[in-house]
């Protein structure tokens, strides 16, 4: 079965510091990627997606993820870190069994120093 | 404006109460879903529909019932309410043609007393 790892629960960096989240899945075929993020009390919004070709893919925001087989990762980056970046983060795979569900990490919360 | 919208924001009521958590969206999306989000952050699905008289559960088990009479419309229902209920519940629509290309609404967050 196709699952998500997001190994950090919580992350801290400081105002223009640098970013990387980590997630792993476990998936069989070439996986559908997504990561998304969730501000209090709010849905989840779409960062970007990965479904095939470059393996690195930018999104909203200024993020950015790099898809890497070898070590079954689609770690999420940014340069600088703003301090409304401050949220939950979601990284997902689509399902396998073409019933378009969206699988789901338990999630990294990011709090930003000023 | 095209979205999807959740209606309560934020519900408190009280055990064996009979609820329902409205979910719609104007974008003439086919599949729709609902999420229950654990006070841990974690997201578990629920209900999911292909279409109009189209429901299935998802892979979390849920007490909760779903129905599916209008395209634009998926509300979620709870007969009797119990504090194992509290959670946030997220709904998600996409359409046909958009692999996965999902939206969320705001949410419900429900609290049983």
């Amino acid at each position: 079965a196709q699952s998500v790892t997001q190994p950090d629960i919580h992350i801290t960096v400081s105002e223009g510091a640098s970013l990387e989240l980590r997630c792993n899945y476990s998936y069989g075929a070439t996986p559908y990627l997504f990561w998304y993020v969730q501000s209090p009390g709010q849905g989840l919004q779409l960062l970007l997606k990965y479904f095939s070709g470059d393996t690195l893919v930018q999104g909203i925001k200024g993020f950015e993820a790099e898809f890497k087989r070898s070590q079954s990762s689609f770690n999420l980056r940014k340069p600088s870190v703003h301090w409304s970046d401050a949220a939950e983060y979601f990284c997902a795979v689509g399902a396998s069994d073409s019933s378009y569900k969206l699988i789901f990490g338990s999630g990294t919360r990011l709090l930003v120093r000023p | 404006e095209a979205d999807i919208y959740q209606t309560p924001r934020y519900l408190v009521i009280g055990t064996g109460k009979k609820i329902t958590l409205e979910c719609s969206q104007t974008m003439g999306h086919d599949k729709m879903y609902w999420y229950q989000q654990d006070p841990g952050m974690e997201l578990h699905l629920i209900h999911y529909s292909y279409g109009v008289n189209s429901t299935e559960k998802g892979d979390l088990s849920s007490e909760s019932t779903v129905s599916r009479i209008r395209t634009e419309h998926f509300p979620l229902t709870l007969e009797s309410a119990r504090p194992s209920h509290t959670s946030q519940y997220l709904c998600a629509s996409s359409e046909t043609g958009s692999v996965y290309g999902y939206t969320f609404g705001s949410g419900t967050r429900l609290t049983v007393v």
